[in-house]
């Protein structure tokens, strides 16, 4: 199983409406970083969390880091097809010499 | 600036034959990574390197073997490709530590 777990693994909404992606745990997570790959290409760097409660925003997408540091979430307001993708969310392991990503959900924005 | 680049983008082999993946990054990056993305899998870190002349075993390193003989190259070898190992490839670095990941394009390879 996977040790970062991603809901929901497929979100399609119409343009405008708002939308939430969560990335889950069972361990406390040191470094959570979220990407986003269009399909058939890399992945680009969104935005990295490491303390608990921590709320990050950049444009119309906002991350948070809950205070026990193990879930995540990724919400955007007023989608557009430019937010279509797969978002990742990432995070180191305890020792810092490793890193994992969830599945991946993807998002499909209807214009 | 390019980024990172990768070579080549797509690839057939047959089984038991070898090929080398080279990534290619222009922005002094000490840490670069190799990844393999899969279905429902998401990526998995293959080996990673810190800097030049060191290199790391990741979550599944079996199969596959880094070097990394210049700080802009991380080159990914399959002495003997199996079918388990079709997947896409990609490649990645970061200034330091494991922070803000620049990513090529990837590459997509079939083992039959």
């Amino acid at each position: 199983s996977q040790e970062l777990e991603q809901s929901p693994q497929s979100l399609i909404v119409q343009e405008g409406k708002n939308l939430t992606i969560n990335c889950t745990s069972s361990k406390t997570l040191y470094g959570l970083y979220w990407y986003k790959q269009k399909y058939g290409e890399g992945l680009i760097f969104l935005m990295m969390l490491q303390k608990g409660g921590e709320e990050k925003s950049h444009e119309k997408i906002t991350a948070k880091l809950d205070e026990k540091k193990q879930q995540s979430s990724l919400h955007i307001t007023a989608s557009q097809p430019s937010h279509a993708g797969i978002y990742l969310c990432g995070a180191l392991r305890q020792r810092g010499n490793d890193m994992r990503f969830g599945a991946g959900t993807r998002l499909t924005v209807k214009p | 600036n390019a980024g990172v680049t990768q070579t080549p983008k797509f690839r057939v082999l047959k089984t038991g034959q070898s090929m080398t993946l080279l990534c290619a990054q222009d922005m002094n990056h000490e840490y670069m990574y190799w990844y393999r993305q899969d279905p429902g899998m998401g990526l998995r870190l293959i080996h990673y390197s810190v800097g030049e002349g060191t290199t790391a075993k990741g979550e599944v390193p079996d199969g596959y073997n880094v070097s990394r003989l210049k700080k802009q190259n991380f080159l990914l070898g399959l002495e003997s490709a199996a079918p388990s190992q079709t997947s896409v490839y990609f490649c990645a670095s970061s200034h330091e530590g494991w922070y803000e990941q620049y990513f090529g394009p990837g590459t997509r390879l079939t083992v039959t």
